[in-house]
Protein backbone atom coordinates (compact mmCIF):
# COMPACT_ATOMS: atom_id res chain seq x y z
CA UNK A 1 0.00 0.00 0.00
CA UNK A 2 1.38 3.10 -0.76
CA UNK A 3 1.59 5.43 1.86
CA UNK A 4 4.23 9.01 3.51
CA UNK A 5 4.66 8.85 7.00
CA UNK A 6 5.52 12.13 8.93
CA UNK A 7 7.72 12.31 12.15
CA UNK A 8 7.10 13.54 14.37
CA UNK A 9 2.92 14.05 14.63
CA UNK A 10 3.41 17.05 17.15
CA UNK A 11 6.66 19.38 17.91
CA UNK A 12 6.71 21.98 20.56
CA UNK A 13 9.45 24.32 20.34
CA UNK A 14 10.57 27.58 21.99
CA UNK A 15 11.44 30.69 19.72
CA UNK A 16 15.16 30.53 18.58
CA UNK A 17 15.51 26.63 18.67
CA UNK A 18 16.07 25.26 14.88
CA UNK A 19 13.91 22.23 14.12
CA UNK A 20 13.85 19.23 11.77
CA UNK A 21 10.61 17.33 10.37
CA UNK A 22 11.00 14.46 9.39
CA UNK A 23 9.32 12.39 5.55
CA UNK A 24 9.21 8.86 4.92
CA UNK A 25 7.56 7.66 1.87
CA UNK A 26 6.86 4.08 0.15
CA UNK A 27 5.52 4.57 -2.99
CA UNK A 28 5.22 2.73 -6.51
CA UNK A 29 7.16 5.18 -9.32
CA UNK A 30 8.15 7.90 -7.26
CA UNK A 31 7.99 11.21 -8.95
CA UNK A 32 8.65 14.17 -6.30
CA UNK A 33 8.15 15.12 -2.60
CA UNK A 34 6.44 18.37 -1.89
CA UNK A 35 6.31 20.49 1.47
CA UNK A 36 3.42 21.97 2.45
CA UNK A 37 3.00 24.65 5.46
CA UNK A 38 -1.22 24.67 6.45
CA UNK A 39 -2.16 27.21 9.39
CA UNK A 40 -5.80 27.77 9.79
CA UNK A 41 -6.81 27.16 6.16
CA UNK A 42 -5.14 25.55 2.89
CA UNK A 43 -2.21 24.39 2.41
CA UNK A 44 0.37 26.87 1.24
CA UNK A 45 3.22 25.27 -1.17
CA UNK A 46 7.01 25.98 0.59
CA UNK A 47 9.23 23.20 -2.40
CA UNK A 48 9.22 20.27 -4.15
CA UNK A 49 11.97 17.96 -4.48
CA UNK A 50 12.67 15.30 -7.61
CA UNK A 51 16.48 14.88 -7.10
CA UNK A 52 18.21 13.75 -4.31
CA UNK A 53 21.02 15.47 -2.21
CA UNK A 54 20.40 18.98 -3.99
CA UNK A 55 18.99 20.86 -0.74
CA UNK A 56 16.51 23.87 -1.40
CA UNK A 57 15.95 26.83 0.83
CA UNK A 58 14.03 29.53 1.37
CA UNK A 59 15.04 32.12 4.30
CA UNK A 60 15.20 29.69 7.31
CA UNK A 61 13.77 26.92 5.87
CA UNK A 62 15.27 24.42 3.90
CA UNK A 63 14.72 20.85 2.42
CA UNK A 64 16.52 17.59 0.77
CA UNK A 65 14.99 14.83 -0.22
CA UNK A 66 17.44 10.98 0.50
CA UNK A 67 15.53 8.37 -2.94
CA UNK A 68 18.18 6.15 -0.88
CA UNK A 69 16.32 6.19 2.15
CA UNK A 70 13.12 7.13 0.90
CA UNK A 71 12.33 10.10 3.33
CA UNK A 72 12.77 13.67 2.93
CA UNK A 73 13.84 16.33 5.94
CA UNK A 74 12.07 20.03 6.12
CA UNK A 75 14.44 22.05 8.78
CA UNK A 76 13.53 25.55 10.15
CA UNK A 77 15.97 27.79 12.11
CA UNK A 78 15.95 30.37 14.54
CA UNK A 79 11.89 29.67 14.82
CA UNK A 80 9.52 32.25 15.15
CA UNK A 81 6.18 32.04 16.49
CA UNK A 82 4.75 32.38 12.89
CA UNK A 83 6.38 29.30 12.20
CA UNK A 84 3.06 27.61 14.00
CA UNK A 85 1.67 25.50 11.64
CA UNK A 86 0.91 22.06 10.19
CA UNK A 87 3.98 20.88 7.94
CA UNK A 88 2.36 18.45 5.54
CA UNK A 89 4.55 16.33 3.18
CA UNK A 90 3.29 14.86 -0.33
CA UNK A 91 4.42 13.02 -2.60
CA UNK A 92 3.36 12.20 -6.43
CA UNK A 93 3.82 9.19 -8.13
CA UNK A 94 2.28 6.59 -10.81
CA UNK A 95 1.96 7.84 -13.87
CA UNK A 96 -0.08 10.78 -13.41
CA UNK A 97 -0.07 14.05 -11.69
CA UNK A 98 -3.22 13.63 -10.01
CA UNK A 99 -1.72 10.56 -7.84
CA UNK A 100 -0.56 12.68 -5.15
CA UNK A 101 -0.97 11.26 -1.11
CA UNK A 102 -0.38 13.48 1.63
CA UNK A 103 1.05 12.25 5.48
CA UNK A 104 -0.96 12.95 7.99
CA UNK A 105 1.42 16.39 8.99
CA UNK A 106 3.74 17.10 12.04
CA UNK A 107 1.63 20.01 13.86
CA UNK A 108 4.60 22.47 15.12
CA UNK A 109 4.11 25.00 17.89
CA UNK A 110 6.85 27.79 18.47
CA UNK A 111 6.28 29.16 21.94
CA UNK A 112 7.62 32.65 22.69
CA UNK B 1 -6.74 38.36 -6.73
CA UNK B 2 -5.28 35.86 -8.62
CA UNK B 3 -5.18 32.60 -6.72
CA UNK B 4 -7.35 29.87 -6.62
CA UNK B 5 -11.00 30.44 -5.05
CA UNK B 6 -13.59 28.16 -4.11
CA UNK B 7 -17.72 29.14 -3.25
CA UNK B 8 -19.06 28.34 -0.75
CA UNK B 9 -16.39 28.74 1.70
CA UNK B 10 -19.12 27.30 4.69
CA UNK B 11 -21.94 25.38 3.33
CA UNK B 12 -23.86 23.19 6.23
CA UNK B 13 -26.97 20.71 5.29
CA UNK B 14 -29.16 18.39 6.38
CA UNK B 15 -28.70 14.61 5.41
CA UNK B 16 -29.94 13.22 2.82
CA UNK B 17 -29.71 17.08 0.85
CA UNK B 18 -27.16 17.47 -2.11
CA UNK B 19 -24.81 19.79 -2.28
CA UNK B 20 -22.48 21.18 -4.88
CA UNK B 21 -19.10 23.12 -4.29
CA UNK B 22 -17.61 25.48 -6.94
CA UNK B 23 -13.65 26.26 -7.68
CA UNK B 24 -11.96 28.30 -9.47
CA UNK B 25 -8.42 27.26 -10.41
CA UNK B 26 -5.40 30.25 -11.19
CA UNK B 27 -6.21 30.80 -14.91
CA UNK B 28 -2.81 29.74 -16.67
CA UNK B 29 -3.70 26.79 -14.65
CA UNK B 30 -4.63 23.16 -16.76
CA UNK B 31 -4.69 20.90 -14.06
CA UNK B 32 -6.99 20.51 -11.07
CA UNK B 33 -7.42 18.60 -7.96
CA UNK B 34 -10.35 18.10 -5.37
CA UNK B 35 -9.34 17.39 -1.58
CA UNK B 36 -11.03 16.31 1.56
CA UNK B 37 -9.78 17.11 4.79
CA UNK B 38 -10.69 15.16 8.10
CA UNK B 39 -9.02 16.82 11.33
CA UNK B 40 -5.70 15.63 12.04
CA UNK B 41 -5.72 14.27 8.57
CA UNK B 42 -4.15 15.19 5.57
CA UNK B 43 -5.32 15.86 2.75
CA UNK B 44 -6.84 12.77 1.09
CA UNK B 45 -6.72 13.10 -3.22
CA UNK B 46 -10.37 12.70 -4.80
CA UNK B 47 -9.74 13.78 -8.24
CA UNK B 48 -7.86 15.16 -10.95
CA UNK B 49 -8.64 16.94 -13.84
CA UNK B 50 -6.41 17.73 -16.76
CA UNK B 51 -8.10 20.64 -19.30
CA UNK B 52 -11.87 19.33 -19.04
CA UNK B 53 -10.90 16.03 -18.95
CA UNK B 54 -11.33 14.07 -15.38
CA UNK B 55 -8.07 11.38 -15.47
CA UNK B 56 -8.10 10.39 -12.34
CA UNK B 57 -10.64 9.21 -9.22
CA UNK B 58 -10.14 7.78 -6.38
CA UNK B 59 -11.60 4.99 -4.43
CA UNK B 60 -12.71 7.43 -1.52
CA UNK B 61 -15.28 8.54 -4.51
CA UNK B 62 -18.28 7.02 -4.06
CA UNK B 63 -21.00 6.74 -6.52
CA UNK B 64 -22.70 9.64 -4.92
CA UNK B 65 -19.80 11.90 -5.89
CA UNK B 66 -19.64 13.43 -9.03
CA UNK B 67 -16.87 16.14 -10.35
CA UNK B 68 -17.34 18.38 -14.05
CA UNK B 69 -14.77 20.52 -15.56
CA UNK B 70 -17.57 21.58 -18.24
CA UNK B 71 -15.06 24.38 -19.95
CA UNK B 72 -11.47 23.16 -18.52
CA UNK B 73 -11.95 26.66 -16.45
CA UNK B 74 -13.86 25.93 -13.32
CA UNK B 75 -14.97 22.77 -11.84
CA UNK B 76 -17.42 21.82 -9.78
CA UNK B 77 -17.93 18.89 -6.54
CA UNK B 78 -21.31 17.69 -6.68
CA UNK B 79 -22.56 15.16 -3.32
CA UNK B 80 -25.53 13.64 -3.60
CA UNK B 81 -27.74 12.25 -0.36
CA UNK B 82 -25.20 13.80 2.01
CA UNK B 83 -24.04 11.68 4.98
CA UNK B 84 -22.67 12.81 8.15
CA UNK B 85 -19.40 11.38 7.29
CA UNK B 86 -18.87 13.10 4.09
CA UNK B 87 -18.49 16.49 7.02
CA UNK B 88 -15.02 18.11 5.89
CA UNK B 89 -13.26 20.40 4.44
CA UNK B 90 -12.86 20.29 0.71
CA UNK B 91 -10.13 21.38 -1.36
CA UNK B 92 -9.69 22.77 -4.47
CA UNK B 93 -5.95 22.68 -6.10
CA UNK B 94 -4.66 23.98 -9.32
CA UNK B 95 -1.04 23.49 -11.24
CA UNK B 96 0.65 23.96 -14.73
CA UNK B 97 3.03 21.50 -16.40
CA UNK B 98 5.36 24.54 -16.18
CA UNK B 99 6.70 26.33 -13.01
CA UNK B 100 6.54 27.19 -10.75
CA UNK B 101 6.00 23.75 -9.19
CA UNK B 102 3.45 22.20 -6.81
CA UNK B 103 -0.16 22.85 -6.63
CA UNK B 104 -1.60 25.93 -5.49
CA UNK B 105 -5.19 25.61 -2.78
CA UNK B 106 -7.82 27.31 -2.54
CA UNK B 107 -9.12 28.30 0.73
CA UNK B 108 -11.39 25.37 1.44
CA UNK B 109 -15.22 24.97 1.75
CA UNK B 110 -16.11 23.38 4.89
CA UNK B 111 -18.98 21.25 4.81
CA UNK B 112 -21.44 20.18 7.96
CA UNK B 113 -23.95 17.53 7.75
CA UNK B 114 -26.62 18.08 10.39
Amino acid sequence: EDKVVQSPLSLVVHEGDTVTLNCSYEVTNFRSLLWYKQEKKAPTFLFMLTSSGIEKKSGRLSSILDKKELSSILNITATQTGDSAIYLCAVVYGGSQGNLIFGKGTKLSVKP
Amino acid sequence: DTGVSQNPRHKITKRGQNVTFRCDPISEHNRLYWYRQTLGQGPEFLTYFQNEAQLEKSRLLSDRFSAERPKGSFSTLEIQRTEQGDSAMYLCASSSPGRPPGQYFGPGTRLTVT
